[in-house]
């Protein structure tokens, strides 16, 4: 069965430093995709960063990037510059192109971003 | 254009009443999830439409669960006889098509609260 693992509940960072949340996966799909999404207290869902299983080089997106290592099955974002805005929920997610592509998501780490 | 939409925004009903809970896509997704997340934790897959069609349904929690699509767009997740732990926020999202790296759009979900 696919699962997501994200084993810190919460995390601070300074404004302007960076920040990496982790995120470890299983699957025995062979092809699968990573989200992360960030959920502010708004609770919205929005959207970050993707990773395909396949993809060679690393995501990124603006201050986002995805540490991806296959091997070791971990997906890890990275914030760079953090800004106070970016203190939310941040929650890493699998789809799998075998199935219905539901996302299965991890429990979710509160990022909190300090002066 | 529009973003996925979901009514009612909040929903406070008493135990043992149903509920119907309404998700408009974007218009042209064709692939169309209901999860569910309680408070404090990740999203749980509920099920997923291609089309009207809902060829996943193995998120659903029991037989008082329920959801329709009609005419690929609107989606009704209803839940009869509501119980005290069925209280969680019920989002929806959308997506163009099924493949591993299609982004779901999420709408701002539906709190139910049963007393």
């Amino acid at each position: 069965a696919q699962k997501i693992t994200q084993t810190q509940p919460g995390m601070f960072v300074q404004e302007k430093e960076a920040v990496t949340l982790d995120c470890t996966y299983d699957t025995s799909d062979p092809s699968y995709g990573l989200f992360w999404y960030k959920q502010p207290s708004s609770g919205e869902m929005i959207f970050l960063i993707y990773q395909g299983s396949y993809d060679q080089q690393n995501a990124t997106e603006g201050r986002y990037s995805l540490n991806f290592q296959k091997a070791r099955k971990s997906a890890n974002l990275v914030i760079s510059a953090s800004q106070l805005g970016d203190s939310a929920m941040y929650f890493c997610a699998m789809s799998a192109s075998y199935n219905t592509d539901k996302l299965i998501f991890g429990t979710g780490t509160r990022l909190q971003v300090f002066p | 254009g529009a973003g996925v939409s979901q009514s009612p925004s909040n929903k406070v009903t008493e135990k043992g009443k149903d509920v119907e809970l309404r998700c408009d896509p974007i218009s042209g997704h064709t692939a169309l999830y209901w999860y569910r997340q309680r408070l404090g934790q990740g999203l749980e897959f509920l099920i997923y439409f291609q089309g009207n069609s809902a060829p996943d349904k193995s998120g659903l929690p029991s037989d008082r669960f329920s959801a329709e699509r009609t005419g690929e767009s609107v989606s009704t997740l209803t839940i009869q006889r509501t119980q005290q732990e069925d209280s969680a926020v019920y989002l929806c999202a959308s997506s163009f098509e099924t493949s591993a790296d299609n982004e779901q759009f999420f709408g701002p979900g539906t709190r139910l609260t049963v007393l």
